[in-house]
């Protein structure tokens, strides 16, 4: 157990619906990152905070958004959702964000399926 | 310049073998090279990882060699077990800079038999 927890673990939706996937990150840390997992692309990285501000933008689609709030949890927005954007969503953290080489400790995953 | 090859794709190996992971790297600001293992249904976690300043490190069973002029590092599972069958993801980060995001390799399936 990481000590990351992600909400919903499984998410079914139909196209041009909009989701929204939980994250907390482990306790004390700082910087919350959020990769997809899908079988052609590999794992992604779409976006990471640091305490509340975004810091590093991947791959990310502009039908996405995500924000951490003051109590440091994270939530992605996927919105007008397509059969393409099915895949794994994966949220990470860190203690800190600069200085590089952080270990990042991911959760446990939200499977999404798009129909 | 961001991409991180990794291969092969997959691997099987007897129990008892020595399984060997590949993966190479273009950016040379990549400063921190993590080996990630994977189960299926599970996130991915740390395994084992390598800074630039060492050519090899070791934990166990498992050991990176890392060669920053060829900008290419491996993974060496010693004595593999069947509990060892995951999927395995190098990945690299930049050393510096206000960011920390990984590149992952595109993983390789590994199946330890028998």
């Amino acid at each position: 157990d990481s000590g990351v927890t992600q909400t919903p673990k499984h998410l079914i939706t139909a196209t041009g619906q909009r989701v929204t996937l939980r994250c907390s990150p482990r306790s004390g840390d700082l910087s919350v990152y959020w990769y997809q997992q899908s079988l052609d692309q590999g794992l992604q990285f779409l976006i990471q905070y640091y305490n509340g501000e975004e810091r590093a933008k991947g791959n990310i689609l502009e039908r996405f958004s995500a924000q951490q709030f003051p109590d440091l949890h994270s939530e992605l927005n996927l919105s007008s959702l397509e059969l393409g954007d099915s895949a794994l969503y994966f949220c990470a953290s860190s203690p800190r964000t600069s200085g590089g080489g952080e270990t990042q400790y991911f959760g446990p995953g939200t499977r999404l399926l798009v129909l | 310049q961001q991409q991180v090859k990794q291969s092969p794709q997959s691997l099987i190996v007897q129990k008892g073998g020595i399984s060997i992971i590949n993966c190479a790297y273009e950016n040379t600001a990549f400063d921190y090279f993590p080996w990630y293992q994977q189960f299926p249904g599970k996130g991915p976690a740390l395994l084992i990882a390598i800074r630039p300043d060492v050519s090899e490190k070791k934990e166990g069973r498992f050991t990176i060699s890392f060669n920053k002029s060829a900008k290419q590092f491996s993974l060496h599972i010693m004595d593999s077990q069947p509990g060892d069958s995951a999927t395995y993801f190098c990945a690299a980060s930049p050393g510096t800079g206000t960011a920390s995001k990984l590149t992952f390799g595109t993983g390789t399936r590994l199946q330890v038999t028998l």
